[in-house]
């Protein structure tokens, strides 16, 4: 078991460019999650996948953010034209299903910082 | 799903149990109490959840009230590594309400002192 990995751990991007995060879900999870943390905050829900398919979205996702999960597998998180603040630490989780009894695994996260 | 109320902060001396609690005074008949903790620089990490019975597992135990509107997460042996900040979260399993993501709050920092 691997666990749930994120690449890069660490960005630091100019305001206005764009960046794309990846994660690697555990091998056999079917669900996938993307939270955003701010610092003293806990972590806020921004989207989740079942497989390819994303099933939710939270209004922090702007028209900037966009993600996808293209074959059930791994999922990128890109931001476009980054804001100050867009800094955070993004996490992504994975679950092997749908209902709540499963619990979720945390990457160790990407933590951006836009300048 | 429901909201919870967590102290800010609380200390333990290593070795002793730490006892951290939850109020959950608007949780619904079909909402599971959750922890999870989060190590400094690191992701959440499961650690218990229930529904009205107290239940254990090698990393915690869950005491929660007869009326279902508080709780208490028990690490019996604090050591120095179980310093993180503890979440409590409620979230429906099943039917109405069910909700996959999680909402966090702003949980409580214990501080494990040696």
């Amino acid at each position: 078991d691997t666990g749930v990995s994120q690449n890069p751990r660490h960005k630091i991007t100019k305001r206005g460019q764009n960046v794309t995060f990846r994660c690697d879900p555990i091998s056999e999870h079917n669900r996938l999650y993307w939270y955003r943390q701010t610092l003293g905050q806990g972590p806020e829900f921004l989207t989740y996948f079942q497989n390819e398919a994303q099933l939710e979205k939270s209004r922090l996702l702007s028209d900037r953010f966009s993600a996808e999960r293209p074959k059930g597998s791994f999922s990128t998180l890109e931001i476009q034209r980054t804001e100050q603040g867009d800094s955070a630490m993004y996490l992504c989780a994975s679950s092997l299903g749908g209902g709540s009894t499963y619990e979720q695994y945390f990457g160790p996260g990407t933590r951006l910082t836009v300048t | 799903d429901a909201k919870t109320t967590q102290p800010t902060s609380m200390d333990c001396a290593e070795g002793r149990a730490a006892n951290l609690p939850c109020n959950h005074s608007t949780i619904s008949g079909n909402e599971y109490v959750y922890w999870y903790r989060q190590i400094h620089s690191q992701g959440p990490q499961y650690i218990i959840h229930g529904l009205k019975n107290n239940e254990t597992n090698e990393m915690a135990s869950l005491i929660i009230t007869e009326d279902r509107k508080s709780s208490t997460l028990i690490l019996p042996h604090a050591t120095l590594r179980d310093t993180a900040v503890y979440y409590c979260i409620v979230r429906a399993q099943r039917g109405i309400g069910a909700n996959s993501k999680l909402t966090f709050g702003k949980g409580i920092t214990l501080s494990v002192r040696p």
